[in-house]
């Protein structure tokens, strides 16, 4: 399977707090992709970072991408109530997407 | 913009019966997908397409068909359904490798 696979499975912090989860993966990739997952909702695109990047912002979320290690991290910082979900990174292989199980994260305000 | 509409959200079938599940994408995209969702299982590729006309097996095809006749279409059935189908179904549609964008869910339930 191509499938990565999240850590910590679940995570509870207070708002305010830096969230961080990983990702570890199996093959080489050209991308890896986060996504969020709110209660009975679809995944939603959070970021995209290329095989090339070390690290990509966007606005609270910082992403980091280590090759060599094949393992990715997703930082929430400042967390808020409203990030309470659960997180998936993908891989794309092919035509295909491969998700791990994701990360339930629970910000208590 | 709609983005990525599934049909229905709710569905209970009995074990034996039959049902199609319609994916409408309004992005002009290539590619499409459908996933099932389990408990502790993450999101598993049932079939996807790459284009109007094709259908290629993901990860977990059996007891499913798939059908894109048209480029915005993407239809998942059913032909028996069995208890282990209970599930909760994603469609997805993307542009290549860049993102894919999801609808709101299925949730199948067979009994």
């Amino acid at each position: 399977s191509q499938q990565g696979e999240e850590d910590p499975q679940a995570l509870s912090i207070q708002e305010g707090e830096n969230a961080t989860m990983n990702c570890s993966y199996k093959t080489s990739i050209n991308n890896l992709q986060w996504y969020r997952q709110n209660s009975g909702r679809g995944l939603v695109h959070l970021i995209l970072i290329r095989s090339n990047e070390r690290e990509k912002h966007s606005g609270r979320l910082r992403v980091t991408l280590d090759t060599s290690k094949k393992s990715s991290s997703l930082l929430i910082t400042a967390s808020r109530a409203a990030d309470t979900a659960s997180y998936f990174c993908a891989t794309p292989w092919g035509n295909q997407f491969y998700f791990g199980t994701g990360t339930s994260l629970t910000v208590i305000p | 913009n709609a983005g990525v509409t599934q049909t229905p959200k709710f569905r209970v079938l009995k074990t034996g019966q039959s049902m199609t599940l319609l994916c409408a994408q309004d992005m002009n995209h290539e590619y499409m997908y459908w996933y099932r969702q389990d408990p502790g299982m993450g999101l598993r590729l049932i079939h996807y397409s790459v284009g109007e006309g094709t259908t290629a097996k993901g990860e977990v095809p059996d007891g499913y068909n798939v059908s894109r006749l048209k480029k915005q279409n993407f239809l998942l059935g059913l032909e028996s359904a069995a208890p282990s189908q209970t599930s909760v179904y994603f469609c997805a549609s993307s542009w290549g490798n860049s993102g894919a964008f999801f609808g709101q869910g299925t949730r199948l339930t067979v009994v």
